[in-house]
């Protein structure tokens, strides 16, 4: 069954707004980790985030993690252009290399 | 130099063929994957390979069959290809965390194999 599962399903922003996407998962985890894919591209690991941690930063992103509601956001600031992508959040359980994937929001930048 | 590669990128083929894809990984990873993302974007694992070991089999029909002769490689096979196993076929990789493996690290994913089955 799918675990993590996004939301909005799409997005469409200006370059230079912020983009904020969520990601809800519905048993105890291990860690939460989010993805980039470009079109017609491989998936790109973004950043990870363990179910001890509740934020985390790499560059312009931003990622919060709340265990009691077995959530999580990743906000892009300053968005770019080169940010068009899609943008999935993968969940673990208790299996070794089983990580649940929603279907993504796609994020539109448009300069 | 590609960190994940596999080959083919594109194949198409008719229903009731026999095809493979191949795959490579140069990051010394001890885990391999396959997952396959259908037309709505949905990524699913298919099979996971610690080390030459098939230790996740999803349930997927036995006309797939993953093969990993070493660590570094996990092709598929897919014996009387349908219409529905039409998709992108995305090989990956990631190293054991050294706690057992019980904790799943990053991912690094391959460019994808788009099948299509006419």
């Amino acid at each position: 069954s799918q675990q993590g599962e996004e939301d909005p399903q799409a997005l469409s922003i200006q370059e230079g707004e912020n983009a904020t996407m969520n990601c809800s998962y519905k048993t105890s985890i291990n860690n939460l980790q989010w993805y980039r894919q470009n079109s017609g591209r491989g998936l790109v690991h973004l950043i990870l985030i363990r179910s001890n941690e509740r934020e985390k930063h790499s560059g312009r992103l931003r990622v919060t993690l709340d265990t009691s509601k077995k959530s999580s956001s990743l906000l892009i600031t300053a968005s770019r252009a080169a940010d068009t992508a899609s943008y999935f959040c993968a969940t673990d359980r208790d299996s070794w290399g089983k990580l649940q994937f929603g279907a993504g929001t796609q994020v539109v930048v448009t300069p | 130099d590609t960190a994940v590669s596999q080959t083919p990128k594109y194949l198409v083929t008719q229903m009731g063929n026999d095809k493979s894809i191949k795959c490579e990984q140069n990051l010394g990873h001890d885990t391999m994957y396959w997952y396959k993302q259908d037309s709505k974007k949905f990524l699913k694992i298919m099979f996971s390979y610690n080390n030459k070991e098939l230790i996740i089999n999803e349930t997927v029909p036995n006309r797939f069959s993953p093969k990993s002769p070493d660590k570094a490689h996990l092709n598929l096979h897919i014996n009387s290809l349908e219409l529905g196993d039409s998709a992108v076929y995305f090989c990956a990789s990631s190293q054991d965390s050294g706690t057992g493996g019980r904790i799943n690290e990053k991912l690094f994913f391959g460019s994808g194999t788009q099948l299509s089955v006419l």
